[in-house]
């Protein structure tokens, strides 16, 4: 099946640093989700992203859909304490069902 | 606009009992998805509904099923409950067309089997 290489699985960094995560896939999706998990919750929706090049800001977070169509980024810029968490990316190849990669782990130390 | 919610929160139940978890979607969504997420395996699919007909199935034995009704609700039932069976289980509902949805979580339903 489909599959997303999410990567780094882990990040440990210092309160203030900036955060870059990414999610590459063999084949062209049509969709790119951002989504951040924190323990014992739901994910949440933090970024979509529908068009190739697309580059897109919620606060401190910005994302954006790869021009090849087969990779996305996310960045946290002077992250805080409360940006620990698990972060996903999802996407949509074709007209297929959601695809998740397997989460890249935020650690903070203040 | 209220969110997808999910019934209950926690379980507790033993090995071979059976156990319904239910969810509601968005006002307005029809497809309803569920996931299992245990922390060695991520998530992974269960099944997809959308109105009130299976449109996707996962990879899980028999034991694992599921319905939704003509409001969109949605409940998964696993019977013969195994020790395995102990995870996050997280419904999604979503909107857009087919090759663009956007899922939106709820809060999941923790399962502890004993």
């Amino acid at each position: 099946g489909q599959q997303l290489n999410q990567s780094p699985q882990s990040m440990f960094i210092q309160e203030g640093e900036d955060v870059s995560m990414n999610c590459t896939s063999s084949s062209i999706f049509n969709t790119w989700l951002w989504y951040k998990q924190e323990p014992g919750e739901g994910p949440v929706l933090l970024i979509a992203l529908y068009k190739a090049g697309e580059l897109t800001s919620n606060g401190r977070l910005t994302a954006q859909f790869g021009i090849t169509r087969k990779d996305s980024f996310l960045n946290i810029s002077a992250s805080i304490p409360s940006d620990v968490g698990i972060y996903f990316c999802a996407g949509h190849p074709g007209a297929q069902k959601l695809v998740f990669g397997q989460g890249t782990r935020l650690t903070i130390n203040p | 606009k209220a969110g997808v919610t999910q019934t209950p929160r926690y379980l507790i139940k033993t090995r071979g009992q059976q156990v319904t978890l239910s969810c509601s979607p968005i006002s307005g969504h029809r497809s309803v998805s569920w996931y299992q997420q245990t922390p060695g395996q991520g998530l992974q699919f269960l099944f997809e509904y959308f109105s009130e007909t299976q449109r996707n199935k996962g990879n899980f034995p028999g034991r694992f099923s599921g319905r939704q009704f003509s409001n969109s609700r949605s409940e998964m039932n696993v019977s013969t409950l195994e020790l395995g069976d102990s995870a996050l289980y997280l419904c999604a509902s979503s909107v857009g067309p087919r090759d663009q949805e956007t899922q939106y979580f709820g809060p999941g339903t923790r399962l502890l089997v004993l």
